[in-house]
């Protein structure tokens, strides 16, 4: 049983470049979100999607897209990466989106 | 000001012994709050829901204080295996589905 699952679990980028980190989850929720996490600062909302062809922004956005590509996928993109996103980043899902968060492994980047 | 607030520890625990740590929030408009467990350098799992006055999960229990705005968690009988970060995080019911974490207070439990 797979859960949630992200790619890569590590990653190290130049600023300026670009990257898309992926997501999928097995368990048939229609939420789907992104966090990051820095110390001392707690996870903070990247994105959300409550259900499979919406999108919103959540607390911390900028620099970042998403896409919903289906029930299954989120993916979020980095367009042109700067030293402050280097981050642990977490994929999460639940039913609902009153319901539990299931967090996938996260993948930690680092820019340079 | 942060809206959830959690003192980081570490709170060292001797293993039998009990420790217990708090949560302050500051959005009134919360509903519904969460324990989740984080180990180290792995993903939050979820502890135990507080939706109410509190609940109790075998040696864990989470109490609620609407008026001061805190929910705490206590472990009993702490085991090895209860080291970990333990996040506090609430929703609040403007904020559709948006968990607002706490940085987390970190328990290390000796033998």
């Amino acid at each position: 049983n797979a859960g949630v699952t992200q790619t890569p679990k590590f990653q190290v980028l130049k600023t300026g470049q670009s990257m898309t980190l992926q997501c999928a989850q097995d368990m048939n929720h229609n939420s789907m979100y992104w966090y990051r996490q820095d110390p001392g600062m707690g996870l903070r909302l990247i994105y959300y999607s409550a259900s499979e062809g919406t999108t919103d922004k959540g607390e911390v956005p900028n620099g970042y897209n998403v896409s919903r590509l289906n029930k299954r996928e989120f993916s979020l993109r980095l367009e042109s990466a700067a030293p402050s996103q280097t981050s642990v980043y977490f994929c999460a899902s639940s039913e609902a989106p009153l319901g539990e968060q299931y967090f996938g492994p996260g993948t930690r980047l680092t820019v340079t | 000001r942060k809206e959830v607030e959690q003192d980081p520890g570490p709170f060292n625990v001797p293993e039998g012994a009990t420790v217990a740590f708090n949560c302050t929030y500051s959005n009134s408009a919360s509903q519904s709050f969460f324990w989740y467990r984080q180990d180290c350098r792995k993903e939050p799992k979820l502890l135990m829901s507080v939706y109410s006055s509190g609940n109790e999960d075998g040696r864990f229990t989470a109490q609620l204080n609407r008026a001061s705005q805190y929910i705490s968690l206590l472990i009993r009988d702490s085991k090895l295996s209860d080291s970990a970060t333990y996040l506090c995080v609430n929703l609040a019911t403007d904020s559709w589905g948006k968990l607002q974490f706490g940085a987390g207070t970190q328990v290390v439990v000796t033998p």
